[in-house]
């Protein structure tokens, strides 16, 4: 049973638009991740999320976390070509535990 | 800081031998480090979570006795395959968990190694 649903499983968008990716749960956690992770290599951490309603940017990335801590969402503005990528979130239900998956979004955006 | 190397990153053998991937935290030291696999197009699917000095816990469906993982040190794990069939081609990855600095859940990944048996 996947306890992250994340949506949506595939985007194409063209250079320039704006995208959402959604991360939900109906459990709670403690904090959650965004990664990115290109083709034959490992997942690279974007960030993590801690306190419910809190919100992080990395530069044209904006990353929120629910009030209640069972959902996140990945914004990503004026999307280029090199943003193309599976992006994955993951939570971890108590400090210090392992880390459960979303299904993962593969995002490619053309030139 | 919190780079995760894995070797080898490729490699290829025949069905029947075993195969064994390291993984090390190179610039800190991880108290666990946890192995994923990964099919193509997929998400991470969590294998086991290896802690320094004690047996590796297990996820419900993979089998201990086929995946060798052994955590001798602070910073290397090893997953070996045992007697390797063309099912377990697949690219394993493994992160480690950065303690005490950081956050305690924060894992940071290797590159993965590509298996592919023939």
């Amino acid at each position: 049973t996947q306890l992250l649903e994340q949506s949506p499983q595939f985007l194409s968008i063209q250079e320039g638009e704006n995208l959402t990716v959604y991360c939900n749960s109906s459990s709670v956690f403690s904090s959650l991740q965004w990664y990115r992770q290109e083709p034959g290599e490992g997942p690279v951490l974007l960030v993590t999320v801690v306190t419910g309603g809190e919100v992080k940017k990395l530069k044209r990335l904006t990353f929120q976390f629910g009030d209640a801590r069972k959902d996140s969402s990945l914004h990503i503005t004026a999307a280029q070509p090199g943003d193309t990528g599976l992006y994955l979130c993951a939570g971890a239900h108590n400090a210090g535990n392992m880390l459960t998956f979303g299904g993962g979004t593969r995002l490619m955006v053309k030139p | 800081g919190a780079v995760v190397s894995q070797h080898p990153s490729w490699v290829i053998c025949k069905s029947g031998t075993s195969v064994k991937i390291e993984c090390r935290s190179l610039d800190f030291q991880a108290t666990t480090m946890f192995w994923y696999r990964q099919f193509p197009k997929q998400s991470l699917m969590l294998m086991a979570t290896s802690n320094e000095g004690s047996k590796a816990t297990y996820e419900q469906g993979v089998e201990k006795d086929k995946f060798l993982i052994n955590h001798a040190s602070l910073t290397l794990s090893t997953l070996t395959v045992t007697s390797a069939h063309p099912e377990d081609s697949s690219f394993y990855i493994c992160s480690a968990r950065d303690t005490p600095w950081g956050s305690a859940d924060t894992q940071y990944f290797g590159p993965g190694t590509r298996l592919t048996v023939l």
